[in-house]
């Protein structure tokens, strides 16, 4: 059974930079079929892809966020971490990592809420 | 980068069907699909992708109340027999370039 829970600050003010963990099971980051996603949801919005690392810690990211975003993998721990700078109001919201198997997201996170204020 | 194309809202009663609609972008028209549920206040669920050729493949322990179907470039979602736990939001999913988008949702409301 695939498992993963994200972790991290639930408020961060202005200009800080964020940074959540994911800690996974039940899958090894091994395959180069794998890879873990970040995606995130502001209250009452849509779902916004973040970016993604594959098993060889090659990364992927959405082009809006290129810039902000940072993906990176721990095996040795099951987890992966994401990093995002000069956090703003507009990104508060939920942030889910999910387990994506060739091209599709199989398992998601249970999401945690981060709040943007000073 | 395709854009993916999504009604924000539907309803249907309960026990009758609905079909959702997500439009893949011009030029984009032969994309893989997927489809997540969101039920209120919970992490998504992958339910299925759709192939540009129609066919569909299920995710783990979806009902057979839900199917997936094709017309040019829309991916169409159909549930069948609405239970009340259908009641969620519905997002469909692409990618290309090792990018990956998603479509702005639909929300679905048994009546």
């Amino acid at each position: 059974q695939i498992t993963l829970k994200e972790s991290g600050p639930t408020l961060v003010k202005p200009t800080q930079t964020l940074t959540l963990t994911c800690s996974f099971s039940g899958f090894s980051f091994s395959s180069t079929r794998v890879s873990v996603d970040w995606i995130r949801q502001p209250p009452g919005k849509a779902l916004e892809w973040l970016g993604l690392v594959y098993w060889d810690d090659d990364a992927r990211y959405s082009p809006s966020l290129k810039s902000r975003v940072t993906i990176t993998r721990d095996t040795s721990n099951n987890q992966v971490v994401l990093t995002m700078t000069n956090m703003g109001p507009l990104d508060t919201g939920t942030y889910f990592c999910a387990h994506r198997l060739d091209y599709l997201i199989t398992d998601w996170g249970q999401g945690t809420l981060v709040t943007v204020s000073s | 980068q395709p854009v993916l194309t999504q009604s924000s809202s539907a309803s249907a009663s309960l026990g009758s069907s609905v079909e959702l609609t997500c439009t893949l972008s011009s030029g984009h028209s032969s994309y893989i699909v997927a489809w997540h549920q969101q039920q209120p206040g919970k992490a998504p669920r992958y339910l299925m992708i759709v192939e540009g050729s129609g066919n569909y493949k299920k995710g783990s322990g979806v009902p057979d109340r839900f199917s997936g179907s094709t017309s040019g470039a829309d991916r169409r979602l159909t549930i069948s027999n609405l239970q009340l736990e259908d009641e969620a939001d519905y997002y469909c999913e692409t990618w290309d370039s090792n990018t990956w988008v998603f479509g702005g949702g639909t929300k679905l409301t048994i009546l």
